[in-house]
């Protein structure tokens, strides 16, 4: 079964800073992978997907992630951090369980950006 | 956004009661899931359904029953709370007719269940 590990339970940056939020996925076959935001209280909205058509994906507010499969990972970049990036980050893979594709979770990166 | 309604949003209940939450779309969505979301745990797969009376069981799923009639509903009953089952559940669906497609799923907005 596939499984992805987000690495980093809470980074911190500055505004202005880069962000890098840091995902690998366990899987020999092409995966198809998700990053999700969580604002407080509120339900988890699509962020960006890769589904193979191009190893670098641009998403919404000005983030990016690059699938490297030598390095099984997908990572979630933006090149400056703004105040209203602080929010919970997933990644998510398709897995297949007993004939059926069941979204798989990471723990969640948190985002706090300092002024 | 997607048409995805969450049913108490929140709600507290006494220990050893039923409690029942509904998730109704209207976007024609195959499958249909529910979390449970808790710290250090992330997102937890409770029980799915990839159709009308077709429910499967995720990791977490003792102490959970399901139950989908109509394709735009789907209800989680947790039978006899207790304590461990304080959480933040969330309805997801989506229609991954193949892996392929790498369909999104789209959340509700959550219901907070505390069993005191």
């Amino acid at each position: 079964a596939q499984s992805v590990t987000q690495l980093g339970s809470h980074v911190s940056v500055s505004e202005g800073a880069l962000v890098l939020l840091r995902c690998n996925y366990s899987s020999s076959v092409p995966p198809y992978l998700f990053w999700y935001v969580q604002y407080p209280n509120q339900g988890l909205q699509l962020l960006l997907k890769y589904t193979s058509a191009a190893t670098l994906v641009k998403g919404i507010n000005g983030f990016e992630a690059e699938f490297k499969k030598s390095e099984t990972s997908f990572h979630l970049t933006k090149p400056s951090a703004h105040m209203s990036d602080a929010a919970e980050y997933f990644c998510a893979v398709y897995t297949m369980v007993g004939g059926s594709y069941i979204p798989t979770f990471g723990r969640g990166t948190s985002l706090i950006v300092h002024p | 956004d997607a048409g995805i309604t969450q049913s108490p949003r929140h709600k507290v209940t006494e220990t050893g009661t039923p409690v029942t939450l509904r998730c109704h779309q209207t976007e024609n969505h195959r499958y249909m899931y529910w979390y449970r979301q808790d710290p250090g745990h992330g997102l937890r797969l409770i029980h799915y359904s990839y159709g009308v009376k077709d429910t499967d069981k995720g990791e977490v799923s003792d102490g959970y029953s399901v139950s989908r009639s109509k394709t735009e509903d789907f209800l989680l009953t947790l039978e006899s709370a207790t304590s461990s089952q304080t959480s933040v559940y969330f309805c997801a669906i989506s229609e991954p007719r193949d892996a392929s497609s790498g369909n999104t799923i789209y959340f509700g907005e959550g219901s907070w269940l505390t069993v005191v």
